[in-house]
């Protein structure tokens, strides 16, 4: 497709669920980036993934979560368990990857309310 | 560790006024710094990049930013501010390989704009 995809727009969810979350990124991009945004906060970082590299997963909040990206293309974003304050809207983006003029362009987002 | 301070959480501005939004960096190498921009119940916008040469970088809707190592700042401008300019602005760090790759966010500024 023309941009990032990602499914569902919205999610609600019964807290002690598991969620997931999908992301389709741009054709030909080979870097991938979770972001969640709560409520009048800013852009927290999860986890990115570069090409065939180990995924940086250094800002995953804990282990309930996870994320995995097959065949070098879409992404799924994981959360077990799901707990109140997972509650935020969950945005993908990608990149064209490393070398100059390439910013990241990103999907509209999920938003995830847990109840 | 790289990150992106954006001191002001909410400015105000009266409509055909100038604005200067802040962003300060902190990064180990040249950085790659861009500026998005999120209007309400919308996804992230690019509005500008530097990656490297000219400081003064020029973006869209006449939005403009200017890099200064020196006091490692990446500061977004517009001259004429227009009621649809009201959203929130994000200023992100990053660079061109590796775990480098990852795109740092602040926590943004919003920008109300009175009539």
């Amino acid at each position: 497709g023309a941009g990032v995809s990602q499914s569902p727009s919205n999610k609600v969810t019964e807290k002690g669920k598991d969620v997931e979350l999908r992301c389709d990124p741009i054709s030909g991009h080979t870097a991938l980036y979770w972001y969640r945004q709560s409520l009048g906060q800013g852009l927290e970082f999860l986890i990115y993934f570069q090409g065939n590299s180990a995924p940086d997963k250094s800002g995953l909040p804990s282990d309930r979560f996870s994320a995995e990206r097959t065949g070098g293309s879409v992404s799924t974003l994981t959360i077990q368990r799901t707990q109140q304050e997972d509650s935020a809207v969950y945005l993908c983006a990608s990149r064209m990857g490393g070398g100059r003029n390439t910013e990241a362009f990103f999907g509209q987002g999920t938003r995830l309310t847990v109840v | 560790a790289q990150s992106v301070t954006q001191p002001d959480i909410h400015i105000t501005v009266s409509e055909g006024a100038s604005l200067e939004l802040r962003c300060n960096y902190s990064y180990g190498a040249t950085p790659y710094l861009f500026w998005y921009v999120q209007s309400p119940g919308q996804g992230l916008q690019l509005l500008l990049k530097y990656f490297s040469g000219d400081t003064l970088v020029q973006g869209i809707k006449g939005f403009e930013a200017e890099f200064k190592r020196s006091q490692s700042s990446f500061n977004l401008r517009k001259p004429s501010v227009h009621w649809s300019d009201a959203a929130e602005y994000f200023c992100a760090v990053g660079g061109s390989t590796g775990t480098a790759s990852k795109l740092t966010f602040g926590t943004g500024t919003r920008l109300q704009v009175t009539l």
